[in-house]
């Protein structure tokens, strides 16, 4: 079956670094993504790993391992303004079809 | 950078009457359509999938006859929540799959709230 797991909720605190985990388990993988969601606002995309590695931009990195089916975000220098839910996306194989992870709510603290 | 257009963005409506969300791409040609519905502090959940010219391939559990979705051109695809009912009440979001990259551009969402 596909399953996406990620923490449900996490804490930190402003200015500190924060990182996300995200394991999946999917029939095929054609690339993770990584989108940020305020409340009631749409999700906006922030990574995309296809290959093994770390991709940085700017205060987010994003890092994939496809032999552990892991992946994390990694959010530094936190601001108020990153108190977001952050979604994790695997894309499978055919119709280009995304698998969500039900989200990590990522609450900052003064 | 590539735009999708959604409108509304909220909408009030009686039960029993229908509603049609509109997404439209402003800078490129969406070939794949997305359409999720949201309920609140879940995740995202995928409601169907439509290709331009071609039928919308629903995902188990998703009425075909009560989400209809019309993607009949590379710019504008629609979902109409028909005969809605209260519990059709919830966040809807497009995804655009763009014909030039890899990307997906959501939409901004429409907030639908069924009286």
């Amino acid at each position: 079956g596909q399953n996406i797991d990620q923490p449900t909720e996490m804490t930190a605190t402003e200015g500190a670094i924060v990182q996300i985990n995200c394991t999946y388990q999917t029939s095929g993988f054609n690339g993770l993504f990584w989108y940020q969601q305020h409340a009631g606002e749409a999700p906006t995309f922030l990574s995309y790993n296809v290959l093994d590695g770390l991709e940085e931009k700017g205060r987010f990195s994003s890092f994939l391992s496809r032999s552990k089916g892991y992946s994390y975000l990694l959010l530094k220098e936190l601001q108020m303004k990153d108190s977001a839910s952050y979604l994790c996306a695997v894309r499978g194989p055919s119709n280009y079809q995304l698998i969500w992870g039900a989200g990590t709510k990522l609450i900052i603290k003064p | 950078g590539a735009v999708v257009s959604q409108h509304p963005s909220w909408v009030i409506c009686k039960s029993g009457t229908s509603v049609k969300i509109e997404c439209r791409s402003l800078d490129f040609q969406a070939t794949t359509m997305f359409w999720y519905r949201q309920f609140p502090k879940q995740s995202l959940m995928l409601m169907a999938t439509s290709n331009e010219g071609s039928k919308a391939t629903y995902e188990q559990g998703v009425e075909k006859d009560k989400f209809l979705i019309n993607h009949a051109s590379l710019t504008l695809s629609t979902l109409t929540v028909t005969s809605a009912h209260p519990e059709d009440s919830s966040f809807y979001i497009c995804s655009a799959r763009s014909d030039r990259d890899d990307g997906y551009t959501f939409g901004s969402g429409t907030r639908l709230t069924v009286v």
